[in-house]
């Protein structure tokens, strides 16, 4: 069965200050790995989608990586409008159309 | 721009009455449309995969009878959580590939169903 973790459940930073998020999976075969950003109340906005390890992708403030375990998403110097959950969510090669998801980390950027 | 529209975004509903929620597909043909539910502080967990023009496939522990799923045209796919009750308070979201078979799914805003 596919498994996602991820850590931390909340963080809090201060503007500027940069960070990671992780994202700890087990699948049989990875066919991809998503990340989405959560508003309250609004459903999962897409950010990137990651295919193989070594594998990097950019937008804007954020970094995406992947290994064969783990996915980071790297915030650099976050403001505050960067403040939501970020999830993360497989795909497998044996799961179908099924995306399995985290439970998500909670950003809150400072002023 | 957006890809997936809901209706309504929340409703209040009486427990034993029925719900339907509406996932519109914009600019483009979905064959393929995706319902999940997600509880405060949890995940998304996948309900149902809803195909154009055949039944939908639930996944294993969802009632096929009380949340039915209908995907009459390559635009719309409803759900409709039948004899509601409070503990069918939830946030529902659809979503769908974008009818290329690609990977990547893209979400709808989603709807606040309270059932009191």
């Amino acid at each position: 069965e596919d498994q996602v973790t991820q850590s931390p459940e909340a963080l809090r930073l201060q503007e500027g200050e940069s960070s990671s998020l992780n994202c700890s999976y087990t699948v049989s075969g990875l066919r991809g790995l998503f990340w989405y950003r959560q508003d309250p109340g609004k459903g999962p906005e897409f950010l990137f989608t990651l295919y193989s390890a070594g594998e990097e992708k950019e937008k804007e403030r954020l970094k995406a990586t992947l290994t064969k375990k783990e996915s980071f998403l790297h915030i650099t110097a976050p403001k505050p409008e960067d403040s939501a959950t970020y999830l993360c969510a497989v795909r497998s090669t044996g799961g179908g159309n099924k995306l399995t998801f985290g439970t998500g980390t909670q950003l809150k950027v400072e002023l | 721009g957006a890809v997936v529209s809901q209706h309504p975004s929340w409703v209040i509903c009486k427990s034993g009455t029925s719900v339907k929620i509406e996932c519109r597909s914009l600019d483009f043909q979905a064959t393929t449309m995706f319902w999940y539910r997600q509880f405060p502080k949890q995940s998304l967990m996948l309900m149902a995969t809803s195909n154009e023009g055949s039944k939908a496939t639930y996944e294993q522990g969802v009632e096929k009878d009380k949340f039915l799923i209908n995907h009459a045209s390559l635009t719309l796919s409803t759900l409709t959580v039948t004899s509601a009750h409070p503990e069918d308070s939830s946030f529902y979201i659809c979503s769908t590939d974008l009818g290329q078979a690609a990977d990547t799914q893209y979400f709808g805003p989603g709807t606040r169903l309270t059932v009191l």
